[in-house]
């Protein structure tokens, strides 16, 4: 079975600049989830989807994020403009409905890197 | 708020022998689920391990196991014969069942060593 996929899995860019982060769930799954990992910070939550809407977004760290869900096999996290200080590793992560111990699988992660 | 703590942020092991990594949590609410996440330097993250609240009896996965004692709110793993492989950053989660069914709460992360 195909897992989460993520891409482009490295990105280096300048500073300003638009940078696109796409996903795609396993499928079947309902959720999906944005995240964030540094070394300061670890593993922050930016948002999460159910059935396509954002449930959660209390974690997008200013407007220069946004996260779209247009359909149950794509999602994608956008910053604009970007800055050095967005340097991490974005995870997108998905699980199933029902028991509410589906686990989270996760993605690769996309490493990101503003110059 | 849930929180979850791990406090060992470094550990090592000699190869073959038995580690055990810490992780506590804070919550108020009896229903709720607990994980182990493994990250190699791949930087993928494994489930290793989950646990049921309501369950007493402790969750194993072949050489990894758990102790899970609900009172004192912890949740340690231990890993048996450990392996080179072993060798990764290991996260203790927390799901809060009910509610919105909605996110995992991250512990920091433990980093663990196997030594041949």
């Amino acid at each position: 079975d195909a897992g989460v996929i993520q891409s482009p899995r490295h990105e280096v860019t300048e500073m300003g600049q638009e940078v696109t982060l796409r996903c795609k769930p396993i499928s079947g799954h309902d959720y999906l989830f944005w995240y964030r990992q540094t070394m300061m910070r670890g593993l922050e939550l930016l948002i999460y989807f159910n059935n396509n809407v954002p449930i959660d977004d209390s974690g997008m760290p200013e407007d220069r994020f946004s996260a779209k869900m247009p359909n149950a096999s794509f999602s994608t996290l956008k910053i604009q403009p970007s800055e050095p200080r967005d340097s991490a590793v974005y995870f997108c992560a998905s699980r199933g409905t029902g028991s509410g111990n589906q686990p989270q699988h996760f993605g690769d992660g996309t490493r990101l890197s503003i110059l | 708020a849930q929180t979850v703590t791990q406090s060992q942020p470094e550990m090592s092991v000699q190869e073959a022998e038995t580690v055990t990594l810490s992780c506590t949590y804070d919550t108020s609410e009896n229903n709720y689920y607990l994980f182990w996440y493994k990250q190699p330097p791949s930087r993928q993250m494994i489930l290793v391990i989950r646990q049921e609240a309501y369950k007493q009896q402790n969750a194993t996965e072949n050489r990894f196991s758990v102790n899970f004692q609900k009172a004192a709110k912890s949740f340690s793993l231990k890993i048996s014969d450990s392996q080179l492989g072993d060798t990764a950053m290991y996260f203790c989660a927390f799901l809060n069942y009910g509610g919105s069914q909605g996110n995992l709460i991250f512990g920091k992360g433990t980093k663990l060593s196997v030594k041949p």
